[in-house]
């Protein structure tokens, strides 16, 4: 089975910009985490999508956003960059997602650079 | 919110050497997982542990619950360089608003 592919995999924009990052789970797995890696944070988790819906949202502002279409590849979306938007982010996915307990397997992230 | 405390931040050890980190969440944990990040590489999922006091091995790495469910710990004997990485246990509650809280992570390097 092929991984968690996740597109692009780097991208400079600078502040106020938006920038769509795309997430293709393992084939079967409904579930789609994403989560953001700082050097100061760590992860921390952005949201979980189910089924096209939003199970799971995380402490973070509004200009993070997502969405999870019928194929179960999913989209995050950031609008009106900050500097410290500037993060690896990672998606995950899962069979039946957090509730059930699954394990969570990772794509490769995108490095995003806010100038 | 659900924290998650991990420490070590860094170990350094001679290869061979033994090597723990340990997890406490401020909450009872439905479960709990560890991945492996390796230098400029992604989360790999190792292990999970879901029942109160269970003990997992892997070859030379062993996981344990606590009796609480609220803390964790990884051990590994006799390290080698292989081991080199970052290793972060992660609490899940079941779902929810905290969704899979990450401890910092313990950035372990092994000195030949």
């Amino acid at each position: 089975k092929a991984g968690v592919t996740q597109t692009p995999r780097y991208l400079i924009k600078t502040r106020g910009q938006q920038v769509t990052l795309s997430c293709s789970p393992i084939s079967g797995h409904r579930s789609v985490s994403w989560y953001q890696q700082t050097p100061g944070q760590g992860l921390q988790f952005l949201f979980e999508y189910f089924s096209e819906t939003q199970r799971n949202k995380g402490n973070f502002p509004g200009r993070f956003s997502g969405r999870q279409f019928s194929n179960s590849r999913s989209e995050m979306n950031v609008s009106t960059l900050e500097l410290g938007d500037s993060a690896l982010y990672l998606c995950a996915s899962s069979l039946e997602g957090l509730a059930g307990a699954d394990t969570q397997y990772f794509g490769p992230g995108t490095r995003l650079t806010v100038l | 919110g659900q924290q998650v405390m991990q420490i070590p931040q860094y170990q350094h050890v001679q290869e061979g050497e033994d090597f723990t980190t340990y997890c406490n969440s401020s909450t009872t944990l439905s479960n709990i997982q560890w991945y492996k990040q390796r230098p400029g590489g992604h989360p790999v999922f190792l292990i999970q542990l879901v029942k109160s006091g269970e003990v997992k091995k892997q070859k030379r790495l062993t996981f344990q619950f606590g009796e609480a469910k609220k803390n964790s710990s990884l051990h590994i004997t006799a390290t080698q360089t292989t081991d080199v990485g970052t290793y972060f246990c992660a609490g899940n509650s079941g779902g929810g608003a905290d969704g899979l809280t990450f401890g910092k992570g313990t950035h372990l390097i092994i000195q030949p």
